[in-house]
């Protein structure tokens, strides 16, 4: 079946650290893919997703790269803030329509000033 | 502009008892998905609507139902709640299909005794 699977956390860095968190997805077909992030005590919100392989979804100073040939979707930040301290989360769907969102079992980010 | 709106934020149940959680959006959306949020499982898919009056299983339904009524509301219901179903519970709804972009509430902390 469809999976995800994302490097275990916590990723502990300082203020200003360039970031890296990978992803790797396992599917059927062309999937979607999406990073989602959780702020303390608060629900998932999407970051950026891309739709097709070389496609680069970004925002809020994240990027990430639908990488096809290696099966990757590994999400950047050139330089990460105390804000940014949150969960991360990649996830896939096959089909946009009826097939449910696919989640990686996400990774901490701490930010230390 | 609401969003998705689950309440309670909390609540601790003992072993046996039955409750229902609630979930409710304002922006018509026809998907709506419940999840779960265990420490190192990531979210896992309890059950999910396509629509009023069409709801299915999704990976991990056992012991709870759901019924979709209205678009707006999708509850929730423990028939009778284990320790295993301590957890932090996540409805969300999509605009355009399961596999887009979810928009979730903010969970509801959920300790069964």
């Amino acid at each position: 079946g469809d999976s995800v699977t994302q490097m275990e956390g916590p990723v502990t860095l300082s203020e200003e650290a360039f970031l890296t968190i990978n992803c790797t997805y396992t599917a059927t077909g062309y999937p979607s893919l999406f990073w989602y992030v959780q702020y303390p005590g608060e629900g998932l919100q999407l970051l950026l997703k891309a739709t097709k392989a070389d496609d680069k979804g970004s925002n809020k100073g994240f990027e990430a790269t639908y990488r096809k040939e290696t099966t990757s979707f590994h999400l950047e930040k050139g330089s990460v803030q105390v804000s940014d301290s949150a969960v991360y989360f990649c996830a896939l769907s096959v089909d946009s329509g009826y097939s449910t969102l696919t989640f990686g079992k996400g990774t901490m980010l701490l930010v230390s000033p | 502009n609401a969003g998705v709106t689950q309440t309670p934020k909390f609540q601790v149940l003992k072993t046996g008892q039955s409750m229902t959680l609630q979930c409710a959006q304002d922006m018509n959306h026809e998907y709506m998905s419940w999840y779960r949020q265990d420490p190192g499982m990531g979210l896992r898919l309890i059950h999910y609507s396509v629509g009023a009056g069409i709801t299915d299983q999704g990976e991990v339904p056992n012991g709870y139902n759901v019924s979709r009524s209205t678009t707006e509301d999708f509850p929730l219901r423990l028939l009778s709640a284990a320790p295993s179903q301590t957890s932090v519970y996540f409805c969300a709804s999509n605009p355009q299909g399961l596999g887009t972009e979810a928009f979730f509430g903010q969970g509801t902390r959920l300790t069964v005794v």
